[in-house]
């Protein structure tokens, strides 16, 4: 069972927005604003879409959009397009007096109709 | 361009060893702060463990299921990281990737920026 909670699937058509979100705890994504998203394609590595809760790393499309309230985070995409296609995974630092330092999500698989 | 190559990846019976190598370029790695992240077949992403530049006192932290069991260490004049792994268990068969970890002057942020393309590590008798 992962740390933080997130829905198994999430689907949208193309040109649609689709919001995935990401539920921790005050210890992780409440606590701390050191969420980050990740995209991964079958068979390849994590790339990382979004840190620090909203900002984007260069090259990553301004489609790709983080929040955060409360324990709760979200990535959105906008305008979705076939390669979005993927699976997302969150992460959120939770602190350094435990073995738990950084969490992850268990994923969600984005489907794009 | 950074590029980040994972080795020593296979088969070892439960409570074996293995010494996985990531050879890194493309930046100074010898200021950089590196994680180890492993994924179990058709699961999630977990963190296993950190280590900090030298600089920053070069001291490593570790997910409660590793600790103890698992090592990471760094030769900055050869720009590889590495991961040994002791007492191996059937729970630890996972991909095993290499990644730098982002820093905010001495805070963790736990941002993993760049990713190997991994190495698999199975264990089972």
């Amino acid at each position: 069972q992962s740390a933080l909670t997130q829905p198994p699937s999430a689907s949208g058509s193309p040109g649609q927005s689709v919001t995935i979100s990401c539920t921790g705890t005050s210890s992780d994504v409440g606590g701390y604003n050191y969420v980050s998203w990740y995209q991964q394609h079958p068979g390849k590595a994590p790339k990382l879409m979004i840190y620090e809760v909203s900002k984007r790393p260069s090259g990553v499309p301004d489609r790709f959009s983080g929040s955060k309230s409360g324990n709760t985070a979200s990535l959105t995409v906008s305008g979705l397009q076939a390669e979005d296609e993927a699976d997302y995974y969150c992460s959120s630092y939770a602190g350094s007096n435990n073995f738990r330092n950084v969490v992850f999500g268990g994923g969600t698989k984005l489907t794009v109709l | 361009e950074v590029q980040l190559v994972e080795s020593g990846g296979g088969l070892v019976k439960p409570g074996g060893s293995l010494r996985l190598s990531c050879a890194a370029s493309g930046f100074t790695f010898s200021n950089a702060w590196m994680s180890w992240v492993r994924q179990a077949p058709g699961k999630g992403l977990e963190w296993v463990g950190r280590i900090k530049s030298k600089t920053d006192g070069g001291t490593t932290d570790y997910a409660a299921p590793v600790k103890g069991r698992f090592t990471i260490s760094r030769d900055d004049s050869k720009n590889t990281l590495y991961l040994q792994m002791n007492s191996l268990k059937t729970e630890d068969t996972a991909v095993y990737y290499c990644t730098t970890d982002k820093t905010k002057g001495l805070v963790v942020v736990a941002v993993f920026d760049y990713w190997g393309q991994g190495t698999l590590v199975t264990v089972s008798s």
